[in-house]
């Protein structure tokens, strides 16, 4: 099976402040690979597919880059509404695993 | 509007039964790949299982191989996990989510979750 590990497992940060949160793959998965974001007591919520690709009615802020084994979550300017824990998922192969997720809070 | 409702979660006791159930609406089911997806009490993602648009592809979690099995009706635009031997770490959150096309793909609509607990 894939693994999936992220980085940092949590970070603080202010409002308007730049995010990157990194997802590896323990093998090669081309760009398949989603974010999904996840506030408390709500259903994960799809950001990103194909690694860069913006799922629609996503804002811009949100950007997704790498191929292979590594790659990037970015935010942007980050907004009150996107403090919350992310997730990275490889969809090249299955069991589709996930990453074990970066909680961004407020500093 | 894309609509996923799971029903069916509950208290069951170790080695037990359950069925979990989501139906779907607002999107043409028969076209589109499922999946489950769970979380335990404070805990990670963890995918549970897949079946394409048609049935005939099935893929499971090791952790629920050959207890857990997933099911579509397209023609009632359900679908359902029925799981069996239940163990307490099955505790969670389950999510029913739809792919975004009729095979392997990222996971673009998600239900808000039935919660199932196993416990004695």
């Amino acid at each position: 099976d894939i693994q999936m590990t992220q980085s940092p497992s949590s970070v603080s940060a202010s409002v308007g402040d730049s995010v990157t949160i990194s997802c590896r793959a323990s093998e090669v998965i081309g760009s398949w690979l989603a974010w999904y974001q996840q506030k408390p007591g709500e259903a994960p919520k799809l950001l990103i597919y194909a690694a860069s690709g913006l799922q629609t009615g996503v804002p811009s802020r949100f950007s997704g880059s790498g191929s292979g084994t590594d790659f990037t979550l970015t935010i942007s300017g980050l907004q009150p509404e996107d403090f919350a824990t992310f997730y990275c998922q490889q969809t090249n192969s299955f069991p589709f695993t996930f990453g074990p997720g970066t909680k961004v809070d407020i500093k | 509007q894309v609509q996923l409702v799971e029903s069916g979660g509950g208290v069951v006791q170790p080695g037990g039964s359950l069925r979990l159930s989501c139906a779907a609406s607002a999107f043409t089911f028969s076209r589109y790949a499922m999946h489950w997806v769970r979380q335990a009490p404070g805990k990670g993602l963890e995918w549970v299982a897949y079946i394409r648009s048609d049935g005939s592809d099935r893929y499971y979690a090791e952790s629920v191989k050959g207890r857990f099995s997933i099911s579509r009706d397209n023609s009632k635009n359900t679908l359902d996990l029925q799981m069996n031997s239940l163990r307490p770490e099955d505790t969670a959150i389950y999510y029913c989510a739809k792919g975004a096309s009729m095979g392997a793909a990222q996971l673009d609509y998600w239900g808000q979750g039935t919660l199932v607990t196993v416990s004695s």
